[in-house]
């Protein structure tokens, strides 16, 4: 079946550091992939996606890219600040017949000042 | 601007009373979908509409029912709730049900059981 594991948190940074946070998935076929942030107490929010091979999803300062041969979707940020705190969920949305995301367990991010 | 609302934000329910939580969208989606989001867990799927088919997941206790009477609205209706179901409840919307679509969801309703 398909599946998300992303990196075990929580993640603690100062401010202006670099972040990864590391996504890898198991599906059939070419699933769209998905990055949503949920700040506390909030629903989630979609961050950024990518739906074929070597695209690369951008918003707000964070990337990632689609990287078919290692099954991946890392999420980057050259420089975090203190209001990127939040849990960060990667996801994949597989396109046989399954409409549902499928999500990672979460990452909880905390930057310090 | 267009978006998911869902009300109330914060539901409090007694062990056994039913209770129902309401999702509205003003994006005209075809496709409405209810996760259950336990603390420090992912988001699970619940069930989904698309238009007025209603889609099961087949781990979905019988306890969780769910009502669309028009695009716009879709209700979550827990018959008995227990202790086991205090969550946040989320609500999506997605235009179509192509992986490619977006799922946008709404700031979720936190179900308290007593």
């Amino acid at each position: 079946g398909n599946s998300v594991t992303q990196m075990e948190g929580p993640v603690t940074l100062s401010e202006e550091a670099f972040l990864t946070i590391n996504c890898t998935y198991t599906a059939t076929g070419y699933p769209s992939l998905f990055w949503y942030v949920q700040y506390p107490g909030e629903g989630l929010q979609l961050l950024l996606k990518a739906t074929k091979a070597d695209d690369k999803g951008s918003n707000k300062g964070f990337e990632a890219t689609y990287r078919k041969e290692t099954t991946s979707f890392h999420l980057e940020k050259g420089s975090v600040q203190v209001s990127d705190s939040a849990v960060y969920f990667c996801a994949l949305r597989a396109n046989f017949g399954n409409e549902k995301l499928t999500f990672g367990t979460g990452t909880r991010l905390t930057i310090i000042p | 601007d267009a978006m998911v609302i869902q009300n109330p934000r914060y539901q409090v329910t007694q062990f056994g009373k039913p209770v129902t939580l309401s999702c509205s969208q003003t994006l005209n989606h075809n496709v409405m979908y209810w996760y259950q989001q336990k603390s420090s867990q992912a988001p699970k799927l619940l069930f989904h509409y698309y238009d007025k088919d209603f889609n099961n997941e087949a781990d979905t206790p019988d306890n969780f029912q769910s009502r669309r009477p028009n695009t716009s609205f879709c209700f979550l209706d827990i018959r008995s709730p227990g202790l086991g179901d205090a969550a946040m409840y989320l609500c999506a919307t997605s235009g179509d049900r192509d992986s490619q679509e977006t799922q946008y969801f709404g700031p979720g309703t936190r179900l308290l059981v007593l």
